[in-house]
């Protein structure tokens, strides 16, 4: 199956930095790489995501970063804020008839104002 | 803005005891899954249902496990005697494609005492 390693495990940064979370793959195969957002007690959400024929993708603060070759993809937010501070999961899933995500450990992202 | 919902929020259950988890999907929505977050932890994935049947499921989802579409809006998972480390929390997710975003609901957190 396939493994997904997410680095860092915990992220602190003060409010208006960037922030950068990686996230390597082992299948090949791969070719949907979404990045949630999942706040203490709540749902994930889907905060941005790329497919396997784009390089890089970006929504306002946050950014997506795809190195099919090196099979790893980073989410990327600049001028962090308060509200930024969750966990954040990648999930990267597969084609060939399996969109099953697998969900990386997260990574703890704290900003402090 | 369309969401999955989910009933019940929170459930406790004594060991040994079956429990319905239900959610109900976005109504134009396709394909349904079940996923699990034991505290602190990662997103599991459980299974995958489509056109009334199950297209995958993961080893976690054994014989205790069981999905339904009992009508048109309803998805649920059923367990059929719970063990203490079932104990999590329960996410309904769906998505109109096979390849396309899955919106998750806002889990039911089960305590199996």
């Amino acid at each position: 199956g396939e493994n997904v390693e997410q680095h860092p495990s915990t992220l602190s940064v003060q409010e208006g930095d960037s922030a950068v979370i990686k996230c390597t793959y082992s299948d090949s195969a791969s070719n949907y790489f979404p990045w949630y957002k999942q706040e203490l007690g709540k749902r994930p959400q889907l905060i941005i995501d790329i497919r396997s024929n784009v390089g890089e993708k970006k929504d306002q603060r946050i950014a997506v970063t795809l190195n099919k070759t090196a099979k790893h993809f980073s989410l990327h937010i600049t001028e962090t804020q308060p509200e930024d501070s969750a966990v954040y999961f990648c999930a990267p899933s597969r084609g060939g008839g399996s969109y099953i995500p697998t969900f990386g450990r997260g990574t703890s992202l704290i900003v402090h104002p | 803005e369309p969401e999955v919902t989910q009933t019940p929020s929170h459930q406790v259950t004594q060991m040994g005891q079956e429990v319905i988890l239900r959610c109900v999907p976005i109504s134009n929505h396709l394909y349904f899954y079940w996923y699990r977050q034991i505290l602190g932890q990662k997103v599991e994935f459980l299974v995958s249902f489509y056109n009334n049947e199950i297209s995958e499921k993961s080893e976690i989802f054994d014989d205790q496990f069981s999905v339904e579409r009992p009508d048109g809006s309803n998805f649920t998972l059923k367990i059929r005697s719970t063990k203490l480390e079932d104990s999590a929390m329960y996410f309904c997710a769906s998505n109109y494609g096979i390849q396309e975003t899955q919106y998750f609901g806002p889990g039911t957190r089960l305590l199996v005492l």
